[in-house]
């Protein structure tokens, strides 16, 4: 089994409505939980970062960790073009060691 | 301030060969990561450095190898190229050695093996 699976997409909608995204995981001791957004051709770049079960808001996004469940969500309010890249979960665990596991990625498409 | 900043951008290599790439962080960042993307794995952790150590290793051959200098730039090596090696390899910098620090990516560097 994967330490990780996210569903890889496309996912395709239309301009202004809300977006959500899904990771599961299987290793108990990831503590922190990321959502990084991939354009083409660039690197990833940070999101959403929460260690806590719970709901973390940021403008139109929301991040959403399910501890117990294994499960961590990334909403996407009034989605727009820009948003068309691949979302990628990360996680690590809670100790020295900060390699980051990341899901697959879903690649979204927002269209206008 | 400058982002993290990779060289080059784009290299196409055969096979048997050895390629360098190179990383530069954000400035007053002391650590770096590298990792690499593939379609078929996705992003992996390749190795992190701080204060010119390793401290971290991913599961990767010991063709793939890393160092840091004391200007806090960081290169990595591929020595023996096979075809599996190519891919996207990102480059990440945070300021220090806190587990809790964010990790922001460079541009990447593209690696073709023909």
């Amino acid at each position: 089994q994967k330490e990780v699976e996210q569903d890889p997409g496309p996912l395709s909608v239309p301009e202004g409505a809300i977006v959500s995204l899904n990771c599961t995981y299987s290793n108990s001791a990831f503590q922190y939980f990321m959502w990084y957004r991939q354009y083409s051709r660039k690197g990833p770049e940070l999101l959403m970062y929460t260690y806590s079960s719970g709901n973390k808001e940021d403008g139109r996004f929301t991040a959403q960790v399910d501890k117990s469940s294994k499960y961590i969500s990334l909403f996407i309010r009034d989605s727009q073009p820009s948003d068309s890249a691949t979302y990628l979960c990360a996680f690590h665990p809670d100790t020295g060691r900060r390699a980051l596991t990341f899901g697959s990625g879903t690649r979204l498409q927002v269209q206008p | 301030k400058a982002g993290v900043t990779q060289t080059p951008r784009y290299l196409i290599k055969t096979r048997g060969q050895q390629v360098t790439l190179s990383c530069s962080p954000i400035s007053g960042h002391r650590s770096v990561s590298w990792y690499q993307q593939t379609p078929g794995q996705g992003l992996q952790f390749l190795f992190e450095y701080f204060s010119e150590t390793q401290r971290n290793k991913g599961n990767f051959p010991g063709r793939f190898s890393g160092r840091q200098f004391s200007n806090s730039r960081s290169e990595m090596n591929v020595s023996t190229l096979e075809l599996g090696d190519s891919a996207l390899y990102l480059c990440a910098s945070s300021p220090g050695d806190g587990f809790q620090e964010t990790q922001y990516f460079g541009p990447g560097t593209r690696l073709l093996v023909l």
